[in-house]
């Protein structure tokens, strides 16, 4: 198989606080996972791509000190939303990739970020 | 980069009939072909993909179709049901292994 969970599934925060989304490949080793951001009605947006034991790349026009990406481990990635603001409050998504010579993306639940 | 149209942008069909969605790639070396569904609040899951050694692929009701010459490949969906009713994607692959997704497809299927 190949599973891959996101947690939480759902936060609420306050403005300017930070809040940190786990994504993890279950049943496989990730040698690259890669984060989106899905407004409503929207599709989804690239983000970064986290490669472990690398710095992630981050896609034009994301903030890689106000996303902070993690991938400690073939298994675990991490997303940190430093200084939440409202106006990121949307559905964040990550999927993981089995291998470098593998093009198949294995998607997570998704986690319902809210800023209050 | 690699750009992948789209179409139509919704779609709506009678329970049974058929559904064709349609993507143009641009790339000619683009291999890797993969469509994903998606319905309201839930994670994209991939339904079906190809690869460019090969001009179709089927799975029950959904198969794929791949024309390299014209540069369009394309997700057919027979015998519709209600619960086929989500957006529907064909993300292009470009450097690195990315999927840059577009505006899909929103398939509804009516009773």
């Amino acid at each position: 198989g190949a599973v891959v969970s996101q947690h939480p599934s759902r936060v609420i925060c306050k403005s300017g606080t930070s809040v940190k989304i786990e994504c993890r490949s279950l049943d496989f080793q990730a040698t690259t996972m890669f984060w989106y951001r899905q407004f409503p009605k929207q599709s989804l947006m690239l983000m970064a791509t986290s490669n472990e034991g690398s710095k992630a790349t981050y896609e034009q026009g994301v903030e890689k000190d106000k996303f902070l990406i993690n991938h400690a481990s073939l298994t675990l990635s991490t997303l940190t939303v430093t200084s939440a603001h409202p106006e990121d409050s949307s559905f964040y998504i990550c999927s993981a990739r089995k291998g470098a010579g593998t093009d198949t993306q294995y998607f997570g639940p998704g986690t319902r970020l809210t800023v209050l | 980069g690699e750009n992948v149209e789209q179409h139509p942008s919704t779609l709506s069909v009678q329970e049974g009939d058929s559904a064709v969605i349609k993507c143009t790639y641009s790339d000619s070396a683009s291999n890797y072909f993969p469509w994903y569904k998606q319905e309201l609040g839930k994670r994209p899951q991939l339904i079906i993909d190809i690869r460019s050694n090969v001009g179709e692929k089927k799975d029950q009701r959904i198969a794929v179709t791949l024309n390299k010459t014209a540069k369009h490949f394309s997700l057919h969906i027979t015998e519709t049901q209600p619960e086929d009713s989500a957006v529907y994607f064909c993300p292009s692959t470009g450097g690195g292994n990315k999927l840059t997704f577009g505006t899909g497809t929103q398939l509804k299927v009516e009773l």
